[in-house]
């Protein structure tokens, strides 16, 4: 099983909708939790941190659930700009350092 | 702040040769990590360092692989030798301690 799984997609959704990515890591005793973005041919960007009780940015909110070992990212009211691939990150252990990326998620904004 | 700076953008070479990707973190980050991103296996962990020691590299591949960091504003990737199958973006990245990662902007390597 990977370290971190999340649903390739892609999504293809219009302007204006709202969608939802999750996604799921095996390592209990992870402490951090991030959602990244990545543009066509460029390198990774931070998104959001995630934390324990949920948070929002905008249009956008992210959400942790321990218990299930999932973290979910929405966006609401979706813009063209949105099309990218958003990456979900967890780190190791604690202390560690170690940070794991999943597989990402592909969105395609369609006016 | 100049960022992660990586060099070169672009290594088309020949199979066995020797490669080396370099890069230089942001001054003050004391975590680097290397990946590489294909599109089958997408952003894979091969090594990190804290304060200049490797403390993971259960994601190198194979002996081919190697990273050094001889201080804290140099660090090297190299594959000897090289295989096509090692064609990939390989991404630097720099932090503080727990803090925000910030990325280069990536090797693309092309292995002939």
């Amino acid at each position: 099983r990977k370290e971190v799984e999340q649903d390739p997609g892609p999504f293809n959704v219009p302007e204006g909708a709202t969608v939802a990515f999750n996604c799921t890591y095996s390592n209990s005793a992870s402490q951090s939790f991030f959602w990244y973005r990545q543009d066509c041919r460029k390198e990774p960007k931070l998104l959001m941190s995630v934390y324990s009780s949920g948070n929002e940015d905008g249009r956008f909110t992210a959400q942790l659930n321990r218990a299930s070992q999932y973290i979910s990212l929405l966006i609401r009211d979706s813009k063209l700009s949105d099309s990218a691939t958003y990456l979900c990150v967890v780190s190791g252990s604690s202390n560690t350092g170690k940070l794991i990326f999943g597989q990402g998620t592909t969105l395609q904004v369609k006016p | 702040d100049a960022g992660v700076i990586q060099s070169p953008r672009h290594e088309v070479t020949e199979m066995g040769q020797e490669v080396t990707l370099r890069c230089k973190p942001i001054s003050g980050h004391n975590s680097l990590f290397w990946y590489r991103q294909t599109m089958m296996r997408g952003l894979e962990l091969l090594i990190y360092f804290n304060n200049n020691v490797p403390i993971d590299d259960s994601g190198m591949p194979e002996d081919r692989f190697s990273a050094k960091m001889p201080n804290a504003s140099f660090s090297t990737l190299k594959i000897q030798p090289s295989e096509p199958r090692d064609s990939a973006v390989y991404f630097c990245a720099s932090r503080q301690t727990e803090g925000k990662l910030f990325f280069g902007s990536g090797t693309q390597l092309s292995v002939l």
